[in-house]
């Protein structure tokens, strides 16, 4: 079965701390995407990242940066120098080969202060 | 970019009345759509996945006679709440697949069932 636990509910920080956001995935196949997503207040889903289970290659996007371990089946999420725009719920989600379909985290909530 | 639009945005509607909801892909045509459910401050669930000239597939606990789902073509979808209840009260969010692991999402609707 495929899960992803993201096992931070809420995170509160003051602007531009650094914060990293935690997601574990179980699954059994060897050929599988990962993917973060925010949501911020209105509703709509943000596509950040997608990663493919055969690149461990750390990525980094501007403030954005992942960590991808597949020996600890994580896959973090840091955001530098926070902003209260990254104000926001951010979900880890999971699918693997031959299905398109997303198994979602639970999602943890960032709130930044000014 | 890939775009997905839903309509309404958001409708508020009688105990027993039934409520439909549009999903499009407005650059790009897709043959998968998938129609989500989040609760408040929970994360989404997969309800169906749609699929262009067929009958969609439900996840398991999902009433297809209750969520009638139509893909007549390849940039619409539908998602109609038949004798919707407070119950059916939520934020049902869609995506549109454009190519394998890569979906887009509307910006959900918010239904309210007085």
């Amino acid at each position: 079965a495929q899960k992803v636990t993201q096992a931070q509910t809420e995170i509160s920080v003051v602007e531009k701390e650094d914060v990293t956001l935690d997601c574990v995935y179980e699954t059994r196949d060897t050929t599988y995407y990962l993917f973060w997503y925010k949501q911020p207040p209105s509703g709509e889903l943000v596509f950040l990242i997608r990663r493919n289970s055969f690149d461990e290659q750390n990525e980094i996007s501007g403030r954005y940066s992942w960590n991808f371990q597949k020996s600890t089946s994580s896959f973090n999420f840091t955001i530098t120098a926070s902003q209260v725009v990254d104000s926001a719920v951010y979900f880890c989600a999971l699918t693997t080969y031959n299905t398109d379909k997303l198994i979602f985290g639970t999602g943890t909530r960032l709130q930044v202060f000014p | 970019g890939a775009v997905v639009s839903q309509h309404p945005s958001r409708v508020i509607c009688k105990s027993g009345t039934s409520v439909k909801i549009e999903c499009r892909s407005l650059d790009f045509q897709a043959t998968t759509m998938f129609w989500y459910r989040q609760f408040p401050k929970q994360s989404l669930m997969l309800m169906a996945t749609s699929n262009e000239g067929s009958k969609a597939t439900y996840e398991q606990g999902v009433e297809k006679d209750k969520f009638l789902i139509n893909h007549a073509s390849l940039t619409l979808s539908t998602l109609t709440v038949t004798s919707a209840h407070p119950e059916d009260s939520s934020f049902y969010i869609c995506s549109a697949l454009l190519s394998p692991y890569e979906q887009y999402f509307g910006p959900g609707t918010r239904l309210t069932v007085t």
